[in-house]
């Protein structure tokens, strides 16, 4: 069964340093998220992409986030400079977008991101 | 967004049915009841939708009110891969360039525990 796919599945990193967080995605759907999950907390909506643009962000993303599709199979999150508080799983998801609102976003098993 | 309330936990016995409630009462006519579920250390994963009529799928059963404000996941028969987080969410589409099907809205969801 095809599966979205994350690298790594823990990410250190220092304050203040790039991370960029890895998803390959289902290969024929043609939407792609971001999640994040502070631990212990719920689940929150980072950016959705499509068509080679960001179509929604949230609060949460702001200048020091950054989404790509460098190919035809990669889907990248770049944090420029990491906070304490970016600390973090991180969710990637996809979906085919071909049925709307009924459409089902599958998951990635989570990058878990720990600054210091 | 329409705003979903469950309860914080509930416990269930193996092989027994599991009936986790979600009420939504300021649902809109066109938001589709989706459940998704998230085991321990795991992404969340796609349960079961709906739009007004009860649902079955391999994995559970989805009752829907009659009036839209509520519904009840259905677990026949729990197991102990069962236990998990369950999330009871209102797909929003959203109109950026009507080429968004919308984030998904996690809230805290409800801990099903299942006990051998």
């Amino acid at each position: 069964e095809p599966e979205v796919t994350q690298t790594p599945s823990h990410q250190v990193t220092q304050m203040g340093q790039e991370v960029i967080l890895r998803c390959v995605p289902i290969s024929n759907h043609l939407y792609f998220y971001w999640y994040r999950q502070i631990l212990g907390q719920k689940v929150e909506f980072l950016v959705s992409f499509y068509n080679n643009e960001i179509s929604e962000k949230s609060e949460i993303f702001d200048d020091q986030f950054s989404v790509e599709r460098p190919d035809g199979s990669n889907f990248t999150l770049k944090i420029r400079s990491t906070k304490l508080e970016d600390s973090a799983m991180y969710f990637c998801a996809s979906s085919g977008g071909l049925a709307g609102p009924t459409d089902t976003q599958y998951f990635g098993p989570g990058t878990r991101l720990t600054v210091l | 967004d329409a705003k979903t309330t469950q309860p914080n936990s509930m416990e269930s016995n193996e092989e027994e049915p599991v009936h986790l409630p979600c009420n939504h009462s300021t649902i809109s006519g066109t938001d589709y009841i989706h459940w998704y579920r998230q085991l321990p250390s795991q992404g969340p994963e796609y349960v079961i939708h709906g739009l007004t009529s009860n649902v079955n799928n391999r994995m559970a059963s989805l009752a829907i009110a009659e009036d839209r404000k509520s519904s009840t996941l259905i677990l026949h028969r729990a197991t102990l891969r069962d236990a998990a987080v369950y999330y009871c969410i209102l797909r929003a589409i959203t109109n950026a360039g009507g080429t968004s099907y919308g984030k998904l809205t996690f809230g805290q969801g409800t801990i099903l525990t299942v006990h051998p």
